[in-house]
């Protein structure tokens, strides 16, 4: 399965951005990278995904390398809902086109 | 629009005995996962089911099985539960069985073994 490094943890204040990174050196040339997000006590929540470009949407913008080694989930301006889980997949041939989880990064949003 | 449901909300059971557990997918979409999620770990994928047939399965034994019904909800059947089999079952709906869908999530039916 094609894997993906992410922080434990990491912690931000409340209105400022954030930045998420996540690392997948082996990553092939059809794995689509995907965010998700799981709120406590909830089922997880799609953020975003993209393939080669940078991507927007309503939630966060997903930034992603040139060499697609490395990629980073941004949320322009945190609130306290948004702490939760954050999960950075890759989906391809290699995980036979499913969802294949890591354990994430934590995110802590302080006040 | 109605979104994904699970049933029922917690579970207990013991060991050996067998449990099923249901899933609603969200209008329009005719494709479910499922998959366990363990305290304090990500989810993992156990199986899809795609239009009625499954299509794809996780590292999980036969006991694990699984139904979709023609209006596309879903069961997941345990059988000889055991101990570890203790965690929060997701099920999750989509309107393609691709690479790029977006998959929506139920609240999860929480299981535990004793």
């Amino acid at each position: 399965d094609a894997k993906t490094t992410q922080p434990n943890s990491m912690e931000s204040n409340e209105e400022e951005p954030v930045h998420l990174p996540c690392n997948h050196s082996t990553i092939s040339g059809t794995d689509y990278i995907h965010w998700y997000r799981q709120l406590p006590s909830q089922g997880p929540e799609y953020v975003i995904h993209g393939l080669t470009s940078n991507v927007n949407n309503r939630m966060a913008s997903l930034a992603i390398a040139e060499d697609r080694k490395s990629s980073t989930l941004i949320l322009h301006r945190a609130t306290l809902r948004d702490a939760a889980v954050y999960y950075c997949i890759l989906r391809g041939q290699a995980s036979n086109y499913q969802l294949i989880w890591g354990a994430g990064t934590k995110l802590i949003i302080k006040p | 629009e109605t979104g994904v449901t699970q049933s029922p909300t917690h579970l207990i059971k013991t060991r050996g005995q067998q449990v099923t557990l249901r899933c609603s997918s969200q209008s329009g979409h005719n494709t479910v996962s499922w998959y366990q999620q363990a305290l304090g770990q990500g989810p993992q994928f156990i199986f899809q089911y795609y239009r009625e047939e499954e299509n794809g399965r996780g590292n999980f034994p036969p006991r694990f099985s699984g139904l979709q019904f023609p209006n596309y909800s879903s069961e997941l059947n345990v059988n000889a539960l055991e101990l570890d089999d203790s965690a929060l079952y997701l099920c999750a709906s989509s309107s393609l069985a691709g690479v790029a869908d977006t998959q929506y999530f139920g609240p999860g039916t929480r299981l535990t073994v004793l």
